[in-house]
């Protein structure tokens, strides 16, 4: 299989915790995005990077986030001190950054749950 | 704020009736326009999308009519299928930077 590949697909965690998510993009492709989506709403923005750059970063994203791209491939998106509100599902995306098209390829997302 | 803004939050509709989701935007700068398809479980999915130099781009059941002026766009489903029940969410980007969700529809096609 060619597509996004996010690994853990679920994970239960006590508040407080450290817990890291791990994305892996379709090979060729140079732009990835992570997303939070709770239920009942779109996903949301959290940062995204051109190849190994995080070019942007959202800024309601806690300094609890943070998120990286070592060698322009896979990425990880750790949190820090979870809270119950960080419960989510975090998304993963990516796309080939190319004029006009820029066509973006969701992952299955990491369900959080935060006891 | 939010960037865009979608309705309705649900929808019924007959099998082989015509779906309309509708979406507004503020920012002009936008110029890359997806609808994406979730399932249950799934991360969403693009259907189609969109760039403002069109009015209208159909793909199949699909049609998206945007209206730049207003600034405004709409999917149109036609002929829908039980199998179209999804979640259907707009967004809107520009140069394919930071992405902006609408809240989703809830599409449910009955038999």
């Amino acid at each position: 299989d060619t597509g996004v590949s996010q690994n853990p697909r679920h994970k239960i965690t006590k508040r407080g915790q450290n817990v890291t998510f791990r994305c892996d993009p379709i090979s060729e492709h140079n732009r990835l995005y992570w997303y939070r989506q709770t239920l009942g709403q779109g996903p949301e923005f959290l940062t995204y990077f051109q190849n190994e750059a995080q070019l942007e970063k959202s800024r309601l994203l806690s300094d609890r986030f943070s998120a990286e791209r070592p060698k322009g491939s896979f990425s990880t998106l750790e949190i820090q001190r979870t809270e119950q509100g960080d419960s989510a599902m975090y998304l993963c995306a990516s796309s080939l950054a190319r004029d006009p098209v820029n066509e973006q390829f969701f992952g299955p997302g990491t369900r959080l749950t935060v006891l | 704020q939010q960037q865009v803004k979608q309705s309705p939050q649900s929808l019924i509709v007959q099998k082989g009736g015509i779906s309309i989701i509708n979406c507004a935007y503020e920012n002009t700068a936008f110029d890359y326009f997806p609808w994406y398809q979730q399932f249950p479980g799934k991360g969403p999915a693009l259907l189609i999308a969109i760039r403002p130099d069109v009015s209208e781009k159909k793909e199949g059941r699909f049609t998206i009519s945007f209206n730049k002026s207003a600034k405004q766009f709409s999917l149109h489903i036609m002929d829908s299928q039980p199998g179209d029940s999804a979640t259907y969410f707009c967004a809107a980007s520009s140069a394919g930077n930071q992405f902006y969700f609408g809240t989703g529809t809830s599409l449910t096609v009955i038999p």
